[in-house]
């Protein structure tokens, strides 16, 4: 069975600051774990993915995320927030690239 | 290249009515799903298909009904509307350990 849960609900940070989505998995198998981001009355989109390779990912706009086995973890992290990061955050995970099981999301708030 | 396409974008229903909310896409994917997205809820399962003529139940899919008759189109239906089927609907398709999504169908049942 696989599962994802992402540690709170709403976050908010100064522009500037350090972003960081909080993303805990579960999976019987070698999982592939995946970051998404929704902007308001858009779908979702692809931030980055961990599929086996090097376990520190990047992805777009800035983001990266680091998949730590031993704490069944895939944190997001971004360095210095954009207003423009302002979007709810979905983090995400697959055994085998096609059924994915979503986690219920962060919402990320931007203060100028 | 469209990617995935969803029709309509916003509907409202009054509760009893049936509706398919269609879905496309032009990757050649064999894997296609539906999702529902409720606050505080993400995106839970409703069907899937993983080729043409195969589907399966995915988390929620009481109320739904699917069909995959070609590679291209996943439709989803609503037999009977009723109002905790509002929501916001999306579609998917997946290769290559990436899935895309099109821009979603806002539903409000009345």
């Amino acid at each position: 069975a696989q599962s994802v849960t992402q540690l709170g609900s709403h976050v908010s940070v100064s522009e500037g600051a350090l972003v960081l989505l909080r993303c805990n998995y579960s999976s019987s198998v070698p999982p592939y774990l995946f970051w998404y981001v929704q902007y308001p009355n858009q779908g979702l989109q692809l931030l980055l993915k961990y599929t086996s390779a090097a376990t520190l990912v990047k992805g777009i706009n800035g983001f990266e995320a680091e998949f730590k086995k031993s704490e069944t973890s895939f944190h997001l992290t971004k360095p210095s927030a954009h207003m423009s990061d302002a979007a709810e955050y979905f983090c995400a995970v697959s055994n085998t690239g096609n059924q994915f099981y979503f986690g219920t999301g962060t919402s990320l708030t931007v203060i100028p | 290249n469209a990617g995935v396409t969803q029709t309509p974008k916003f509907q409202v229903l009054k509760t009893g009515q049936s509706m398919t909310l269609q879905c496309a896409q032009d990757m050649n994917h064999e894997y296609m799903s539906w999702y529902r997205q409720d606050p505080g809820m993400g995106l839970r399962l409703i069907h899937y298909s993983v080729g043409a003529g195969i589907t399966d139940q995915g988390e929620v899919p009481n109320g739904y009904n699917v069909s995959r008759s070609t590679t291209e189109d996943f439709p989803l239906r609503l037999l009977s509307a009723a109002p905790s089927q509002t929501s916001v609907y999306f579609c998917a398709s997946s290769s290559q350990r990436e899935q895309f999504f099109g821009p979603g169908t806002r539903l409000t049942v009345l």
